[in-house]
């Protein structure tokens, strides 16, 4: 079975740009998940979908950041304006609804972005 | 404190020694736990999960919880030098599938 599929792999743009990252989730997985993961603070949950819905997008940094799910097999995260501080790897992850909490998260090889 | 804490390591051990990871937890209400083997420069890796006290075993891995002390853990025996990585402890807390991340210990297994 194909995994969680992200693109790009990597990305590289000037502060300023929009950027925009993409998913493909596990098909049959009813929840997707978006990450970020620095040095410095680890992993971090951005926002999570729950039949293309979103439930919690607290994680958010800020309002340069959006997220869409407009269909179960798709999924795309947007930065605009970018800045430098941006610069991480995201991922993206799904999983699959079987009860209070108990199942786990597959990844995808996630997007690593620099913004200059 | 932190939801979720490991110590950051590195925990170095010798080939074919037992590795063991700790991590605890805040949260009494948390139901299910995680295993993650993240690779540096690759994404996180599931290894394994545990809902219920005591010990699950996996091949060399065995989790092992603990709630009434809120802590869980995970043991590799026969360590090999590709089980150098970063683990990442990962606690469900509640029904919202949120997942609240440890921020990993790094393990080396020294040949």
């Amino acid at each position: 079975d194909a995994g969680v599929i992200q693109s790009p792999r990597h990305e590289v743009t000037e502060m300023g740009q929009e950027v925009t990252l993409r998913c493909k989730p596990i098909s049959g997985h009813d929840y997707l998940f978006w990450y970020r993961q620095t040095m410095m603070r680890g992993l971090e949950l951005l926002i999570y979908f729950n039949n293309n819905v979103p439930i919690d997008d607290s994680g958010m940094p800020e309002d340069r950041f959006s997220a869409k799910m407009p269909n179960a097999s798709f999924s795309t995260l947007k930065i605009q304006p970018s800045e430098p501080r941006d610069s991480a790897v995201y991922f993206c992850a799904s999983s699959l609804f079987g009860g209070p909490g108990n199942q786990p998260q597959h990844f995808g090889d996630g997007t690593r972005l620099s913004i200059l | 404190q932190k939801e979720v804490e490991q110590n950051s390591g590195p925990l170095s051990v010798p080939e074919g020694a037992i590795a063991s990871l700790n991590c605890t937890y805040s949260d009494r209400g948390s139901q299910s736990f995680f295993w993650y083997r993240q690779y540096s420069g690759k994404s996180p890796e599931l290894i394994m999960f545990i809902y219920s006290n005591g010990d699950k075993e996996d091949g060399r891995f065995t989790a092992q919880l603990n709630k009434a002390s809120q802590y869980v853990s995970l043991l590799i025996r026969d360590s090999q030098p590709s089980d150098s990585a970063t683990y990442l402890c990962a606690v469900n807390r509640d029904s919202n599938y949120q997942l609240i991340w440890g921020a990993g210990t790094k393990l080396i297994i020294k040949p």
